[in-house]
């Protein structure tokens, strides 16, 4: 698993919901990332949080939060979910600067 | 125009074929350049790491960065069914290489 851990797996949200994604990393990285995948788009950055205490914006942060709350988790909060974030969200992490990232399996996000 | 540009195919070829992967990128600040694979349901998987530009071999995986051209290229020899997946070439040009734009990814598929 990439020594990353995301849960949930899937889920499928009414419009409106809120909900927490959580992702936890085992190889005390610095660097954390979080990724939506959409058919024929790619993978595109939500937020990413060079180390502990920071967090900074990506391609497409609108509609989501994020909380690094140590060295090993991250998450991403959709406080009022929109059909235009059912998606497949990615976490990712990396050790530093100049180095691979590795990813997680995916939470599968349905809004309805 | 996408920063990065990859066709997603779908290409299929025969076991034992050579294959070739390309994407072409507008930014010239991009200066490390990654191969993900990735199978069905299944989180992105890092094949080639490259900086700057010229040749890496990896076994049967060889990427081919020329940044004069904006082009790069991974070739696969002796493909195996295995080797089915979607392939996404990602980059960036910064030093926070978790930082990534993707393209769209190309489907392959390698027929007994």
């Amino acid at each position: 698993n990439a020594g990353v851990t995301q849960t949930p797996k899937f889920q499928v949200l009414k419009t409106g919901q809120s909900m927490t994604l959580q992702c936890a990393q085992d190889m005390n990285h610095n660097s954390m990332y979080w990724y939506r995948q959409d058919p024929g788009m790619g993978l595109r950055l939500i937020y990413y949080s060079a180390s502990e205490g920071t967090t900074d914006k990506g391609e497409v942060p609108n509609g989501y939060n994020v909380s690094r709350l140590n060295k090993r988790e991250f998450s991403l909060r959709l406080e009022s979910a929109a059909p235009s974030q059912t998606s497949v969200y990615f976490c990712a992490h990396a050790p530093g600067s100049k180095t691979e990232a590795f990813f997680g399996q995916g939470t599968r996000l349905t809004v309805v | 125009q996408k920063e990065v540009e990859q066709d997603p195919g779908p290409l299929s070829v025969p076991e034992g074929a050579i294959v070739s992967l390309n994407c072409t990128y507008s930014n010239s600040a991009f200066q490390y350049f990654m191969w993900y694979r990735q199978y069905s349901r299944k989180g992105p998987e890092l094949l080639m790491y490259t900086y700057s530009s010229g040749n890496k071999e990896d076994g049967r995986f060889t990427a081919q960065v020329d940044k004069s051209s904006k082009y790069i290229s991974l070739f696969i020899r002796d493909s195996q069914p295995s080797d089915s997946a979607t392939y996404l070439c990602a980059m960036t040009g910064s030093s926070n290489t978790g930082k990534l734009i993707f393209g769209q990814g190309t489907t392959l598929q390698v027929k007994p």
